[in-house]
């Protein structure tokens, strides 16, 4: 079992509506939590980061949150637009950071499509 | 001016060929890496240099070769090549170890092996 799991598997929504993504990991103790954006045949890229302190950050209409207690985290995206459609991929980081050294866990993400 | 910059973006070959991907970054890290994402998408870290040595050398194959000339280059070579190291190999490069520092990407490159 992945120590980063992601639901839905898949979520189709209409433009102009908000959604949130969910990500439960069991990656104890974490240095911090990423949420990633990765449109089709590119690579991902970097939304959010939150250190096991942070409760929320926000990037533009893209707000995550974090709570460690339940090791839950979400990704809210408001008034959805087109280019929203992507794949949204949550990352654990295990702390003790030494030269590379550190092994990110991968969620399988959540497929978003955005419909007009 | 692309920040992780890798070639080719796809690569069709047979079973059994020698390949190569470069990759480049001009963000003046220290770290690189190499990433395999399969068909499920799960991206699966492989390789991690740091100021041209090797940190990380997960379980995979000795088929595959990491080379780094210099610290903003890593480029992977594979021998051998099999059915199964059909995949996206994402290039990937940060400030610090990953634990604190952003991740950059490049943009993949799609191998297909028939």
């Amino acid at each position: 079992k992945n120590q980063v799991e992601q639901s839905p598997q898949s979520l189709i929504i209409l433009e102009g509506k908000n959604c949130t993504l969910q990500c439960n990991y069991t990656v104890s103790p974490f240095s911090n939590l990423r949420w990633y954006k990765q449109d089709t045949g590119r690579g991902p890229v970097s939304l959010t980061i939150m250190t096991f302190s942070e409760n929320t950050k926000s990037n533009g209409r893209y707000t995550a949150t974090l709570d460690a207690d339940t090791k839950q985290s979400s990704l809210h995206i408001t008034a959805s637009q087109l280019s929203d459609s992507a794949s949204y991929i949550c990352v654990v980081s295990p702390p003790g950071a030494n030269f590379g050294n550190e092994k990110l866990t991968f969620g399988t993400g959540t497929r978003l499509t955005i419909i007009p | 001016d692309t920040a992780v910059s890798q070639t080719p973006k796809y690569l069709v070959t047979q079973m059994g060929n020698d390949k190569s991907i470069k990759c480049e970054q001009n963000l003046g890290h220290d770290t690189m890496y190499w990433y395999k994402q399969d068909s499920k998408k799960f991206l699966k870290i492989m390789f991690s240099y740091n100021n041209k040595e090797l940190i990380i050398n997960e379980t995979v194959p000795n088929r595959f070769s990491p080379k780094s000339p210099d610290k903003a280059h890593l480029n992977l070579h594979i021998n051998s090549l099999e059915l199964g190291d059909s995949a996206v190999y994402f290039c990937a490069s940060s400030t610090i170890p990953t634990g604190a520092g952003e991740l950059f990407f490049g943009e993949g490159s799609r191998l297909t092996v028939l």
